[in-house]
């Protein structure tokens, strides 16, 4: 099946510090998705990007759909503890359903305040 | 209040007994699914259904069932046939390309 490769699989930074984690698929994708997921909770949508080239930010978050249309990147500015947390990328593939997503296995975030 | 709920938060199960979690939206979306959350593994798509009537298998559904009955409601029964059935099950729903997400039923077997 499609393959979502997500990394690093954690990271442990200091509270202030930037963050960037990346996802690529063995396919081009049309949609790339960005959610954050606390423990216990469900996911919650960050960033959402349609089109190849896009920059798309939401607030401390910026995230940009990959040329290739195969990679994508979520980057955090200035850490705070709050941003602990699982991140996941999620994609559609061009040549997939309308309506299933492929999903990376998450990074792990640690903010030392 | 728009949104995607789910209950019960936490559901135990005896050995050979089947057990439903709850999925509602009020967002009027079409599409809607369930998933399978496992440590260290990402989202494993259980079900969806893209209409009212209508659903299909993802790909893990062996040892669950799921109706459509209701554009708002999107039930997930996992049955005795589902062996390891610990883990934490998400409901989604989707708006165009977006898809939204329930808070989580996490299910413990006795």
């Amino acid at each position: 099946g499609q393959q979502l490769n997500q990394s690093p699989q954690s990271m442990f930074i200091q509270e202030g510090e930037d963050v960037s984690m990346n996802c690529t698929s063995s396919s081009i994708f049309n949609t790339w998705l960005w959610y954050k997921q606390d423990p216990g909770e469900g996911p919650v949508l960050l960033i959402a990007l349609y089109k190849a080239g896009e920059l798309t930010s939401n607030g401390r978050l910026t995230a940009q759909f990959g040329i290739t249309r195969k990679d994508s990147f979520l980057n955090i500015s200035a850490s705070i503890p709050s941003d602990v947390g699982i991140y996941f990328c999620a994609g559609r593939d061009s040549g997939g359903s309308n309506y299933k997503l492929t999903f990376g296995k998450g990074t792990l975030l640690t903010v030392n305040p | 209040d728009g949104g995607i709920t789910q209950s019960p938060k936490y559901l135990f199960r005896k050995e050979g007994q089947n057990v439903t979690l709850s999925c509602e939206q009020n967002l009027n979306h079409d599409a809607m699914y369930w998933y399978r959350q496992d440590p260290g593994q990402g989202l494993r798509l259980i079900y969806y259904s893209q209409i009212v009537n209508d659903f299909q298998k993802g790909d893990i559904a062996e040892g669950y069932s799921v109706s459509r009955e209701k554009k708002e409601s999107f039930p997930l029964t996992v049955t005795s046939a589902q062996k390891n059935p610990t883990a934490f099950y998400l409901c989604a729903s989707t708006w165009k390309e977006t898809q939204y997400f329930g808070p989580g039923t996490r299910l413990l077997v006795l």
